[in-house]
This record gives structure tokens, sequence and C-alpha cells, in this order.
């Protein structure tokens, strides 16, 4: 079975625009989480959701939003891009919104000129 | 609210050296535990876990602890490789309704010398 699946691979933007990244979960898992990985640290929590619902969200500021679509897949939003927005992202699945373990996807790269 | 502390890196061993990482955490309730390991220019892959007191996790000779009374889950390895070499992340999740959150320490960059 495919595993977690994340777009693009890398991605360079500059101060000020916008990006997308797309999140694919393994079959059959209906809840997605996203991180943000800056260099050196763990990841960060930045949402969760679940059959199209926030579930949760981390202390990141309104420039960054999400949605799930109705096949479970899911977009991370982010605007007016900031230096410090460069980080890997990465996407995470798991059966349930109540199931601890997660599944993670390899990441896009950003970075933010 | 919760947290993870790990011991701070680098961490450079020779070939079939006796690893030991620190982890310890706080958070409410009754957590389940991870460690993750990251290779360069890849994502996380779930290395072991657990889930309750005294519960041993253990997964290609590493293991790991749930230790509720230090709150602790040191990861361990008798013998390492070459090919352990990567970054070990530490990390709990509360479950519940904050189960799709975990929490990560910042990571422990092993190199492992022949």
């Amino acid at each position: 079975d495919a595993g977690v699946t994340q777009s693009p691979t890398h991605l360079i933007k500059t101060r000020g625009q916008h990006v997308t990244l797309r999140c694919s979960p393994i079959s059959g898992h209906k809840s997605v989480s996203w991180y943000q990985q800056v260099l050196g640290q763990g990841p960060q929590f930045i949402f969760q959701y679940y059959e199209k619902e926030e579930r949760g969200r981390g202390n990141f500021p309104d420039r960054f939003s999400a949605r799930q679509f109705p096949n479970y897949s899911s977009e991370l939003n982010v605007n007016a891009l900031l230096l410090g927005d460069s980080a890997l992202y990465l996407c995470a699945s798991s059966p349930s919104w109540s199931y601890n373990e997660q599944f993670f996807g390899p990441g896009t790269r950003l970075t933010v000129l | 609210g919760d947290s993870v502390t790990q011991m701070e890196g680098p961490v450079t061993l020779s070939e079939e050296a006796f690893l030991t990482i620190n982890c310890t955490y706080t958070a409410t309730g009754y957590p389940s535990l991870f460690w993750y390991v990251q290779y360069p220019g890849e994502g996380l892959q779930l290395l072991l876990k657990a889930t309750k007191a005294d519960d041993k996790g253990s997964n290609k000779g590493f293991e790991a602890t749930y230790r509720k009374e230090t709150t602790s889950f040191h990861l361990e390895k008798g013998s390492v490789q070459v090919s352990d070499s990567a970054v070990y992340f530490c990390a709990l999740s509360s479950g519940g309704t904050n189960a799709g959150k975990s929490t990560f320490g910042d990571g422990t960059t092993l190199t492992v010398k022949p």
C-alpha cells in the first residue's frame, strides 16, 4: 500500500507570496495533521483535520490555513510568506481522530527568499 | 502544556558501541510515547512506541521503556551500526481530543563511525 504522499517535494518562493502544499493520506485514513519542522528543531503541530473539519490548531498565525477534501486529502495554505516560514512541512495521517500513532509523509521543503 | 526534552547532541559513537539517548516528558494524563528516526532528506519513520506505563517498545535492536515514575522514555541500543546514523526524535501524544497532535523533542543527531 502507498504511504502518505506530499507534493511538491521542493518549493522556492519569495516574501509576500502565497503557497499551497498538498497531502494524500494512506488509503482508509481519515485524519490528517500538518507539522512545520524548522532546521535543527523538532516538528511543531499546525493543524489536524478529520472528516473535513478542523480538530486542532497549533500556535500559528492566521496566515496559515488548511482544508480537507471528501477523499480525505488535504491542503495547507500559507499567505504573505515570511523568511521564517522556510521549513520542512510534514503531513501525517491516521485512521481516526483519536488514534495516537501517526504515519508521516516525506515532507515538502519550502524555501522563502 | 505538553513538552518533551531530549539530551542535546550531537552524539558520535564508534560502531558496536552502546547507545543511550535520554528523553523526559511533561504531560497531563497518560500519554503514548514514541521514538521516530529521520534520515537525511526524508520524513519521519516510527521506530518504536509504548502506550502505557512499564511498556517496553522495541524494533531493530532499539528499546525504550515507559517510566511513569521518572517521566522518561530513554532510547537504547546495545551495538550501533553505521547505518543507524540519523536524527532521533522523542515524541508524545496525549490521546483523546489531542490524539492528532504529537509533541516532539528537538531531536538528537547520532553519527556512528566505522
